[in-house]
């Protein structure tokens, strides 16, 4: 069964640092791999995927994610973090394995961006 | 507009009392997922359907049951055997991605 890992609760960081959101993930076959953010009281809004390709993939709002097969990681990046960047952020897992639709997700990290 | 709806945003369930969560897609995906999220603990799976009339067990699927009998619609029942019903639901389809509703917020009073 496929599972992701999101080890920190929360991430704190100054208006305008790097921001870095953590994840490790298990699957028995390839992965797909997915980022998302949530507002309060809201939805999830999808933010970027890894499919195959290119280890470095972009994404909304100037989000990046770097994928790492060896690590078993795939953790969120983004050069200068804004205050409207503070959210719940959710890594995402599914198995390429044909047929497998199962989608898993990890428990999420909180961003506060400190002005 | 192309998208997800759960309806209703806000829902209250009595004791005893099994409530229907709606989700409705008009974006044509085969599969269809139900998750419940709690302070701290994430999105855990209740239920997933990869196409109509199909529908397999998640995570935490004891006190719920869906249907899939339209493509568009997968209604979550939460019955009088879920236990601690007060929670946040949330609906999403998807072919390589999923794309989520705006949550139903359930609590018991």
């Amino acid at each position: 069964a496929q599972s992701v890992a999101q080890p920190e609760d929360q991430v704190n960081v100054a208006e305008g640092n790097p921001l870095t959101v953590k994840c490790t993930y298990s699957v028995s076959g390839n992965p797909y791999l997915f980022w998302y953010v949530q507002y309060p009281n809201r939805g999830l809004q999808f933010l970027l995927k890894y499919i195959t390709g290119d280890n470095l993939v972009k994404g909304s709002y100037g989000f990046e994610a770097e994928f790492n097969k060896s690590q078993t990681s795939f953790h969120l990046k983004k050069p200068s973090a804004l205050v409207s960047d503070s959210a719940l952020y959710f890594c995402a897992v599914r198995d390429m394995r044909a047929g497998n639709n199962r989608l898993a997700f990890g428990k999420g990290n909180q961003v506060v961006v400190i002005p | 507009d192309g998208g997800i709806t759960q309806s209703p945003k806000y829902l209250f369930r009595k004791e005893g009392q099994n409530v229907t969560l709606s989700c409705e897609q008009n974006l044509n995906h085969d599969a269809m997922y139900w998750y419940r999220q709690d302070p701290g603990q994430g999105l855990r799976l209740i239920y997933y359907s990869q196409i109509v009339n199909d529908f397999q067990k998640g995570d935490i699927a004891e006190g719920y049951s869906v249907s899939r009998e339209k493509k568009e619609s997968f209604p979550l029942t939460v019955t009088s055997a879920q236990k601690n019903p007060t929670a946040f639901y949330l609906c999403a389809s998807g072919g390589t991605e999923a794309f989520f509703g705006q949550g139903t917020r359930l609590t018991v009073v």
